[in-house]
């Protein structure tokens, strides 16, 4: 079965700070996975998404994400954040067979930014 | 601006009473979702239909709870009758596959 952990619970960042949110997935196949970002009495709303070829995937509002099957990884970031990054992160994995089975998500990691 | 429209929005109901969610997905997406999200659970994934087909609702108590699709601008999940544990914020989402999903803003379940 897949399975994501999301190490961190809060991460309280300094605006313009660097950020790195961690993800480690479990899969026994190439897994396909997401990073959803999650606004206060919002849905979710996607960030990226890595399927197959280079591992370094763009997103929106800046954000990246790196691939890295050799650690079961796939690590969210951002160089500089913004006051409006405040919000819960989730990563999800989903089996390479077409999402048919719905998304696993982890437990979501909530971004404190301080002014 | 294609999105999932979820109704209601906000729901406080008494134990015991019979609530259901209206789920209208993106017009084209073949495939439908029902997750529950809680502080202490996270987000679990209840149910999900392909093409109006259920295809699994292991997630979801059976006893208390059904999840269909009359057709495929229409997802509902009813619980009947609900309990106080039921409280949560239901989402539905819909996908065409490929594992991305678009999500509505949820309903929130308060059962008193």
């Amino acid at each position: 079965a897949q399975s994501v952990t999301q190490p961190d619970i809060h991460i309280t960042v300094s605006e313009g700070a660097s950020l790195e949110l961690r993800c480690n997935y479990s899969y026994g196949a190439t897994p396909y996975l997401f990073w959803y970002v999650q606004s206060p009495g919002q849905g979710l709303q996607l960030l990226l998404k890595y399927f197959s070829g280079d591992t370094l995937v763009q997103g929106i509002k800046g954000f990246e994400a790196e691939f890295k099957r050799s650690q079961s990884s796939f690590n969210l970031r951002k160089p500089s954040v913004h006051w409006s990054d405040a919000a819960e992160y989730f990563c999800a994995v989903v089996g390479s067979g077409g999402g048919a089975d719905g998304l696993t998500f982890g437990k979501g990691t909530h971004l404190i930014i301080q002014p | 601006d294609a999105r999932v429209t979820q109704t209601p929005r906000h729901k406080v109901t008494e134990m015991g009473q019979e609530v259901t969610m209206r789920c209208q997905p993106i017009l084209g997406h073949n495939t439908v979702f029902w997750y529950r999200q809680t502080m202490m659970q996270g987000l679990e994934l209840l149910a999900y239909f392909r093409n109006r087909a259920p295809l699994d609702d292991s997630g979801m108590p059976k006893d208390r709870f059904s999840a269909e699709m009359p057709d495929a601008t229409l997802a509902t999940l009813k619980i009947q009758p609900s309990e106080p544990r039921d409280s949560a914020v239901y989402f539905c989402a819909s996908g065409s596959g490929g594992g991305e999903l678009f999500f509505g803003e949820g309903s929130r379940l308060t059962v008193l």
